[in-house]
């Protein structure tokens, strides 16, 4: 059954330095996702990614983040200069069609210290 | 406003009853639903979803049952197992918006 996968599973940082979440959405999917969770908190969404643009973004989602399709293949998540507060579960999500269900890979761990 | 609610943080059940979650939502514009799964450390896994043009969809031991009356869904499972432990969200589609509105997830414990 095909799945997202993300990788790294876990990654430690220290603040101001830059990370690289990746993703591998489901092959046929067109629509791209990022969310995150602190701990113990629900999932928030923070960005979709349609034909190669952002669709939609949360207010979470400021300058120092981006993504960035650069293959057939990956999808990643760039927090440019990260903050103790962006200290959380990173999940990766992707779909067929907008109004499909979205599947959500594993995650990646990130810790900002 | 855009907000997912549930109802109790936690519940726990015996093995082998039945499990209701519940869960309410705010925007009445929004026609599509989906219920997720997460266990410790794992990425939501899908469960089962409805659209507002059904009051009830029913998959391999789940039911989902909406109330666009009073913008209330909910999720049950049937003869619950070990596995069944998890916390489970709703998660709202907002049209337009292309994202997932989460609810604050629902704990369930099955005890042996």
């Amino acid at each position: 059954e095909p799945e997202v996968t993300q990788t790294p599973s876990h990654q430690v940082t220290q603040m101001g330095q830059e990370v690289i979440l990746r993703c591998v959405p489901i092959s046929n999917h067109l629509y791209f996702y990022w969310y995150r969770q602190i701990l113990g908190q629900k999932v928030e969404f923070l960005v979709s990614f349609y034909n190669n643009e952002i669709s939609e973004k949360s207010e979470i989602f400021d300058d120092q983040f981006s993504v960035e399709r650069p293959d057939g293949s990956n999808f990643t998540l760039k927090i440019r200069s990260t903050k103790l507060e962006d200290s959380a579960m990173y999940f990766c999500a992707s779909s067929w069609t907008e109004q499909e269900t979205q599947y959500f890979g594993p995650g990646t761990r990130l810790l900002v210290l | 406003g855009e907000s997912v609610g549930l109802h109790l943080p936690t519940l726990s059940v015996q093995e082998g009853d039945n499990s209701i979650i519940n869960c309410a939502y705010s925007n009445s514009a929004s026609d599509y639903f989906i219920w997720y799964k997460q266990e410790s450390g794992k990425g939501p896994q899908f469960i089962i979803d409805i659209r507002s043009n059904m009051d009830k969809r029913q998959g391999q031991r789940v039911t989902v049952l909406l109330n666009k009356t009073v913008k209330h869904l909910s999720l049950q499972i049937a003869a619950t197992q070990p596995g069944d432990s998890a916390v489970y969200f709703c998660a709202e589609f907002i049209q337009g918006a292309q994202k997932l509105v989460f609810g604050q997830g629902t704990r369930l414990t099955i005890n042996p």
